[in-house]
């Protein structure tokens, strides 16, 4: 149990559906990231979130929006996806921008 | 800009052998640096870290020793198992910037 919950674990969507990724952390965090993984790809940042505000967006598509309503809660949700954002969707915390990043299981999205 | 490069695999070994992942970096200021680990299936589990020159990380019998002389944070385990069968990833952190720089990640097959 890593303290770093996520759901969906898997996802299947179609290009013109909306669907939403959850991750919930419970080790009183103060920072949140989303990172994507593809196959025999470099783990991409793609959102960071400190105090809930957004510090970083690492030119990720706008098809891609996170929200982060509090410190223990990060969405990332999806619309008009295309087949290579297929790819296990990581969520991470942190208590500090030097600290070690716990991650959760991850949602492992295909996109059809 | 940060960076971290780490052997490429894929590493084949038989169980009890010596397991040896280089790994280095570059950094604008004094990084952490950390190993983590992927088990097939799963999100990234922090392995071991180090937070200054000279210190050694270890954990399950894996080890790391922070070299800032040589920019190096190998990994290393003396007799490796079955259960070690998994992908290795070095990251560093720096400055507290809320970023984990990763390397591309080793992936490693023990053999029975």
């Amino acid at each position: 149990e890593t303290g770093v919950t996520q759901t969906p674990r898997h996802l299947v969507m179609g290009m013109t559906n909306k669907k939403s990724l959850k991750c919930e952390q419970h080790l009183g965090h103060n920072a949140m990231y989303w990172y994507k993984q593809s196959a025999k790809k470099p783990l991409e940042l793609m959102f960071v979130y400190n105090f809930k505000e957004q510090t970083e967006n690492n030119s990720v598509p706008s098809r891609f929006s996170p929200e982060c309503p509090n410190s223990s809660h990060l969405f990332l949700h999806l619309h008009t996806l295309q087949p290579e954002d297929s790819a296990l969707y990581l969520c991470a915390s942190s208590q500090g921008g030097m600290d070690e990043q716990f991650f959760g299981p991850g949602t492992r999205l295909t996109v059809l | 800009g940060n960076s971290v490069t780490q052997m490429e695999g894929p590493v084949t070994l038989s169980e009890e052998a010596f397991l040896t992942i280089n790994c280095t970096y570059t950094a604008t200021g004094y990084p952490s640096l950390f190993w983590y680990v992927q088990y097939p299936g799963e999100g990234l589990q922090l392995l071991l870290k180090a937070t200054k020159a000279d210190d050694k990380g270890s954990n399950k019998g894996f080890e790391a020793t922070y070299r800032k002389e040589t920019t190096s944070f190998h990994l290393e385990k003396g007799s490796v198992q079955v259960s070690d069968s998994a992908v290795y990833f070095c990251a560093l952190s720096d400055q507290g910037d809320y970023k984990l720089s990763f390397g591309a990640g080793t992936t490693v097959t023990v053999r029975a």
